[in-house]
């Protein structure tokens, strides 16, 4: 079945404590995101990466880090979460970019205190 | 600049009514992708519909239809004779050929704030 997943679904940590968020899809899609989710503010892309070793920044990047090692997966890293990174993330792939339909993730709830 | 706009925030509505999802959008370029997602309460995103700029034609896909009209910058979404399952976030996003500092396309989606529809038996 074609997907994409994302792990853990749900996190609470605590402040300053690096955490990654896993990706993987498994559709062969060059291209991936990261976004978040918040209330009355709907979805923003963090990261982006266009392929392997290519990643860029998007409209909210700072306090993140992503990676791109393997065409599947595209990790999201906080180094040093903080409670304003309290979000819903969905990371998604596409085939291409502008035109294609990108298929989310499940979506991680993640809870800084 | 792009923006979505969903003025909406939430409809409340008995099953078997119709309902329309209002999308408004702003953009400067003349090649871009609008496109409705759903996010039941479950969490996840749908994907329901893409249209391009040029093709203002409606369309209609059982109980959905959507109306493109570039002359008003709007994208809105119709259910017919609603149901509870229908009851759900519905998101408005664009999509356009942002460069990137790689000289590619961005591949951002812009959203709108979203719509929660909440249908009643």
């Amino acid at each position: 079945e074609a997907q994409v997943t994302q792990n853990p679904r749900y996190l609470i940590t605590v402040t300053g404590k690096k955490l990654t968020v896993t990706c993987s899809q498994n559709m062969n899609h060059e291209y991936m995101s990261w976004y978040r989710q918040d209330p009355g503010l709907g979805l923003r892309q963090i990261y982006y990466s266009m392929n392997v070793e290519v990643t860029d920044k998007g409209d909210v990047p700072e306090g993140y880090k992503v990676s791109r090692k393997e065409k599947r997966n595209f990790p999201l890293i906080l180094e040093s979460p903080s409670p304003n990174q309290t979000s819903l993330y969905f990371c998604a792939s596409s085939m291409g970019q502008v035109s294609y339909e990108q298929y989310f993730g499940p979506g991680t709830r993640l809870t800084v205190t | 600049a792009q923006k979505v706009t969903q003025a909406q925030t939430e409809i409340s509505v008995v099953e078997k009514e119709d309902v329309t999802l209002d999308c408004v959008y702003e953009t400067r370029d003349t090649t871009y992708y609008l496109f409705w997602y759903k996010q039941p309460p479950s969490g996840e995103l749908v994907f329901l519909i893409r249209r391009n700029s040029f093709d203002e034609q409606n369309e209609i896909s059982g109980r959905y239809s959507w109306n493109f009209q570039k002359s008003t910058s709007s994208f809105n979404f119709t259910i017919t004779a609603s149901q509870v399952v229908d009851s759900a976030v519905y998101f408005c996003a664009l999509s356009e050929a942002g460069v990137g500092n790689y000289g590619g396309a961005t591949n951002k989606l812009i959203f709108g704030t979203g719509t929660l529809l909440a249908v009643q038996p």
